[in-house]
């Protein structure tokens, strides 16, 4: 089973650029989660979709922040513009909504982004 | 204050010597805990995971939660070089919400 797939693994963009990261989650997990770890920080939850639908986004730090994730399947997190501080790592996590697997995020190995 | 706050180390030990990791967290509606071992350059990968005080053990691993001080710990027995990682804290207040609240995770180094 493919784990969950994260592109760019690494981007360097100049402030006020645009960066889009995507994740392709598990096949079949329709909770993807996206968490940011910035530097010396602990990782923070970012946003939930279930499917399609965005669950929570109490996360998302402003407005320059948009995630996508059109027909339930893989996601996009676009920042523009880009800012020093939004450097970090982006993870993307997917885990299903039922069974046994429920309570198990699997998450991919994150896109750094680097804003200079 | 944060939430949960967790050593950041780095932590260096032998093989073979048993390693104690710790969290203690602040919100007392947190109910799940997890840890979660992380190598470089990868996502982090569920480790263990517990709801209520008291122990689980898995293998050389043993989660133990203290609800009444807030207080979580990870134990690792026989420790060998490939548990070499960072490991980290993460509770969440909610089953199946995993908005996780993590610790800022413990660079373990174990040498042979």
């Amino acid at each position: 089973e493919a784990g969950v797939t994260q592109f760019p693994s690494h981007s360097v963009i100049e402030k006020g650029q645009t960066v889009t990261l995507r994740c392709d989650p598990i096949s079949g997990h329709d909770n993807l989660y996206w968490y940011r770890r910035v530097m010396g920080k602990e990782i923070k939850f970012l946003l939930h979709f279930v499917k399609e639908s965005k669950q929570d986004e109490s996360g998302m730090p402003n407005n320059r922040f948009l995630a996508e994730r059109t027909g339930g399947t893989y996601s996009t997190l676009k920042v523009q513009p880009a800012e020093l501080e939004d450097s970090g790592v982006y993870f993307c996590a997917s885990s299903q909504v039922w069974g046994p697997g429920a309570n198990v995020l699997t998450f991919g190995a994150g896109s750094r982004l680097t804003v200079l | 204050q944060k939430e949960v706050e967790q050593d950041p180390g780095p932590l260096s030990v032998p093989e073979g010597a048993i390693v104690s990791l710790n969290c203690t967290y602040s919100n007392s509606a947190f109910q799940y805990f997890m840890w979660y071992r992380q190598y470089s350059r990868k996502g982090p990968e569920l480790l263990m995971y517990t709801y209520s005080s008291g122990n689980k053990e898995d293998g050389r691993f043993t989660a133990q939660v203290d609800k009444s001080s807030k207080y979580i710990s990870l134990f690792i027995r026989d420790s060998q070089p490939s548990d070499s990682a960072t490991y980290l804290c993460a509770i969440d207040e909610l089953q199946g919400a995993q908005k996780l609240v993590f610790g800022q995770g413990t660079r373990l180094t174990i040498n042979p």
